[in-house]
């Protein structure tokens, strides 16, 4: 079966650190760039950061920039997020997601989410 | 960035009406728009990419159009399982971006 399954959300401190993964299956992981997306409570979906096929090349939205970081193991087939300086506003629902065809940042497949609440 | 403004916010139809959703970029993305549905605690689903193409297992009756700044998603008759959150989001550069949603709901 085609799909992405993410883990790692939790309820973390404000200036804590998290470690979110997606795991793959079902296709060629190592052909396709990857993303995350998240979405706040109630709020509309964010760009979070993605990563080419090969994972040599990354790009970050500018609200996560320097605090997260996008990787991925093809080995394993395992796309990670790490979340370093967390914030109340990074509360949100991690989507993992797969672009449509090799390097086409819009995204045919999605995990079913990982809950990150970030709160004191 | 891209701005990428939807409208309206909320559109109250009834099955079997056709719905009308609007979504403007704030500068060109030529036809690297896509459209999602998203229902209550589900992930997104890709509808249309390319501004035109229907994605894998999309019923015919989406429909999408426009190219540079301006785009619509036409739903042709609404059925029961269509009334959900619709977002569009852009491909052209980075950082994407996604619009603020319409939701379609019961009337």
């Amino acid at each position: 079966e085609v799909q992405l399954l993410e883990s790692g959300g939790d309820l973390v401190q404000p200036g804590g650190s998290l470690r979110l993964s997606c795991a793959a299956s079902g296709f060629t992981f190592s052909n396709y760039a990857m993303t995350w997306v998240r979405q706040a409570p109630g709020k509309g979906l964010e760009w979070v950061s993605s990563i080419t096929d090969s994972g040599s090349s990354t790009k970050s939205a500018d609200t996560v920039k320097g605090r997260f970081t996008i990787s991925r193991d093809n080995s394993k087939n395992i796309l990670y997020l790490q979340m370093n300086s967390l914030r109340d506003e990074d509360t949100a629902v991690y989507y993992c997601a797969k672009a449509y065809r090799d390097d086409r940042y819009s995204f045919d497949l999605w995990g079913q989410g990982t809950l990150v609440t970030v709160s004191s | 960035e891209i701005v990428l403004t939807q409208s309206p916010a909320t559109l109250s139809l009834s099955p079997g009406e056709g719905a009308t959703l609007s979504c403007r970029a704030s500068q060109s993305v030529s036809a690297y728009l896509a459209w999602y549905q998203q229902k209550p605690g589900q992930a997104p689903r890709l509808l249309i990419y390319d501004a035109t193409n229907r994605a894998t297992g999309i019923p015919a009756r989406f429909s999408g159009s426009g190219s540079g700044t301006d785009f619509t998603l036409t739903i042709s008759s609404l059925e029961p399982e269509d009334f959900a959150v619709y977002y569009c989001q852009h491909r052209s550069s980075w950082p994407l971006t996604f619009g603020g949603g319409t939701k379609v709901e019961i009337k």
